[in-house]
């Protein structure tokens, strides 16, 4: 369940444009699904979750995708803002008590 | 609503001292606690869980110990520190429904820098 990663993959992305950061995620038989959002210095915040019944599920300004198929996970942020200039991570429950989390994936917004 | 805390925000120890680092849940009962280090610009790693007190799962093995003295009280531990041991620490928890599967939410971390 550790996470590992050297350098963060970052995406750049224009403000007022839309982002998608991708996730894969290892195990078929997971059944839940959470992005975070981790700004500096802070703790990961929760976003939004999906459960594997479902394919799309939409917050503010969020929509996550889940893809059963391809083991594929992915966070749509609509009208990206400096405030969403963060490290985002997605995480899968691994058992009853744990997380999975995905290495990270780094959003810079451009003004 | 529920709230958790972790203290103190930042330490800056010596090698060879020892560490306390404490982790409180307000406004839930028998959660599920959590320890996490995070390396600078890398992802989360699970050090100890616990569901219930006094119960405790470690992860890997390491300089550090965990205990949960009270439901809603988690402390991470070490007798004597390594400068491995410095990152941020983050404590989370989780509610326990049964036949759910929940989210954990996260403290706002401890920064440990070990000279």
């Amino acid at each position: 369940g550790e996470s590992v990663g050297l350098h963060l993959p970052t995406l750049s992305v224009q403000e007022g444009d839309n982002s998608i950061i991708n996730c894969a995620y290892s195990n078929s038989a997971s059944d839940y699904f959470i992005w975070y959002k981790q700004e500096s210095g802070k703790g990961p915040q929760f976003i939004i979750d999906i459960r594997s019944n479902m394919d799309k599920r939409q917050g503010q300004r969020v929509t996550v995708l889940l893809n059963k198929t391809v083991k594929h996970l992915s966070l749509q942020i609509a009208a990206t803002q400096p405030g969403d200039s963060a490290v985002y991570f997605c995480a899968e429950n691994g058992s009853s008590y744990k997380l999975i989390f995905g290495s990270g994936t780094r959003l810079l917004v451009r003004p | 609503s529920q709230t958790i805390h972790q203290w103190p925000a930042t330490l800056v120890q010596p090698v060879g001292s020892p560490l306390s680092l404490e982790c409180t849940v307000e406004g839930t009962s028998n959660p599920n606690l959590y320890w996490y280090r995070q390396a600078a610009g890398r992802g989360l790693q699970l050090l100890f869980y616990s569901v219930g007190i006094g119960q405790i799962s470690s992860e890997v093995p390491q300089n550090l110990s965990a205990s949960r003295p009270q439901d809603r009280q988690f402390i991470l531990s070490s007798k004597k520190l390594l400068l491995s041991d410095s990152g941020f620490y983050l404590c989370a928890w989780r509610p326990v429904r049964i036949g759910s599967v929940d989210t954990q939410y996260f403290g706002p971390g401890t920064r440990l820098t070990v000279l």
